[in-house]
């Protein structure tokens, strides 16, 4: 596609249950991030991948925060046994190793909501 | 070293006004400085960005002033119209890392008919 597309686009669960949102980066792009916004709030960093380098996943809040990016290509965060302050909107963010003006491109995120 | 400092949080601006947006940051490795517009229920979208090697840029009626010595730089919206209303955040990042960029935490604008 053109833009970086997320899915699910919005997603109500259960505290306790396990949620995975996926991240289909612009073609080619092969810097991919994952920022989180909570309501009214700012861009909270949780993961950054770079090519075929280790992830950076200093951002991650709890070990309960997983991502993976396959073929260099796909992301998906994983959040497993949800609690309500995890509800937020998640946003996917990727840009291209060629882009010198250094510019991210984001999808429209995916709103969780946590009961 | 890392954080990237935002004002005002919230701004109420005239149609016709002009909107100005501060940014501060600490880490001087920093080399690019976008800003970023978001519309709610949309993911943020550049807006304009700077090189620390000129003072200003200007793109329509959005300008960034660039203090390097003074770590600061700003957003100007002229004539700002009620279209412009969104949350704006400035960013910071090293140009040659492509390493995570850090926000500001983002000011919410609004412009009043």
């Amino acid at each position: 596609g053109a833009g970086v597309s997320q899915s699910p686009s919005n997603k109500v669960t259960e505290k306790g249950k396990d949620v995975e949102l996926r991240c289909d980066p612009i073609s080619g792009h092969t810097a991919l991030y994952w920022y989180r916004q909570s309501l009214g709030q700012g861009l909270e960093f949780l993961i950054y991948f770079q090519g075929n380098s280790a992830p950076d996943k200093s951002g991650l809040p709890s070990d309960r925060f997983s991502a993976e990016r396959t073929g260099g290509s796909v992301s998906t965060l994983t959040i497993q046994r949800t609690q309500q302050e995890d509800s937020a909107v998640y946003l996917c963010a990727s840009r291209s190793n060629r882009d010198s003006g250094n510019t991210i491109y984001f999808g429209e995120g995916s709103w969780l909501t946590v009961v | 070293q890392q954080q990237v400092k935002q004002s005002p949080q919230s701004l109420i601006v005239q149609k016709g006004g002009i909107s100005i947006i501060n940014c501060a940051y600490e880490n001087t490795a920093f080399d690019y400085f976008p800003w970023y517009q978001q519309f709610p229920g949309k993911g943020p979208a550049l807006l304009i960005a700077i090189r620390p090697d000129v003072s200003e840029k200007k793109e329509g009626r959005f300008t960034i002033s660039f203090n390097k010595s003074a770590k600061q730089f700003s957003l100007h919206i002229m004539d700002s119209q009620p279209g412009d209303s969104a949350t704006y955040f400035c960013a910071a990042s090293i140009i040659t890392s492509y390493d995570k960029v850090i926000f500001g935490p983002g000011t919410s604008l609004s412009v009043i008919p």
